[in-house]
């Protein structure tokens, strides 16, 4: 399963643009990239996904290089409730005996 | 409201004791994952199974099983609890299209005193 790194923190105000990135280098031809929002004490929400170029849903958009070695979620214009950790999944969940593994995430705070 | 449904939400037992989650998976998922929590820690994979059958196994300790019924809900175990047992379990479930994303019950907070 392909090994995601992630900024640890992210700091930002209100009304900015937030890009965060997330490195998988190792990423397997099939794997897709997903990310969840996780706010205190409450389980993970699925915000996008994809597997290559850019993706664009009501909440965010995702960008993938042609290598696919990385991506970057894109959050437009934060707001004080966008505050929460961030999480980039990488892998394919057909595959047999896949353990989908979280990494560490991204603590995004933002302020007014 | 993801559809994912756990109970029960908070659980207060004492150490040597055996505890038993449940989670509902939204209705026509077939996958169900397990996770661990703990205070400010990453969310740790446990295991996952597929329509009855163990899929895939993470770290789970030899004190912890899982099953998955025939109506698809599932349980996990937890035996001789030990103080750091506690933490937030989570259970997810996804759905039948490829590569569908996991959709996250709310937990259940379980405290060893």
């Amino acid at each position: 399963l392909a090994k995601t790194t992630q900024p640890i923190s992210m700091d930002s105000y209100e009304g900015q643009e937030v890009n965060i990135t997330c490195s998988h280098n190792n990423i397997a031809t099939n794997d897709y990239i997903t990310w969840y929002q996780q706010f205190p004490s409450q389980g993970p929400r699925f915000i996008i996904q994809g597997y290559k170029t850019k993706v664009t849903n009501e909440v965010a958009s995702l960008f993938i290089p042609a290598d696919r070695k990385s991506s970057t979620l894109s959050l437009p214009r934060v707001s004080l409730s966008d505050t929460a950790v961030y999480y980039c999944l990488v892998g394919d969940r057909e595959k047999a005996g896949t353990a989908l593994i979280f990494g560490k995430g991204t603590t995004l705070s933002v302020s007014s | 409201d993801s559809g994912v449904t756990q109970t029960p939400k908070h659980l207060i037992t004492a150490t040597g004791q055996r505890v038993t989650l449940r989670c509902s998976p939204r209705s026509g998922d077939l996958s169900v994952y397990w996770y661990q929590q703990s205070l400010d820690q990453g969310l740790q994979f446990l295991i996952h199974y597929y329509n009855g059958e163990e899929r895939a196994k993470g770290n789970i300790l030899e004190r912890f099983s899982a099953q998955q019924f025939p109506d698809l809900h599932s349980e996990l175990n937890l035996s001789s609890l030990e103080l750091g047992d506690s933490a937030l379990y989570f259970c997810a479930s996804s759905g039948t299209g490829y590569n569908s994303p996991l959709h996250f019950g709310n937990g259940t907070r379980l405290t060893v005193t």
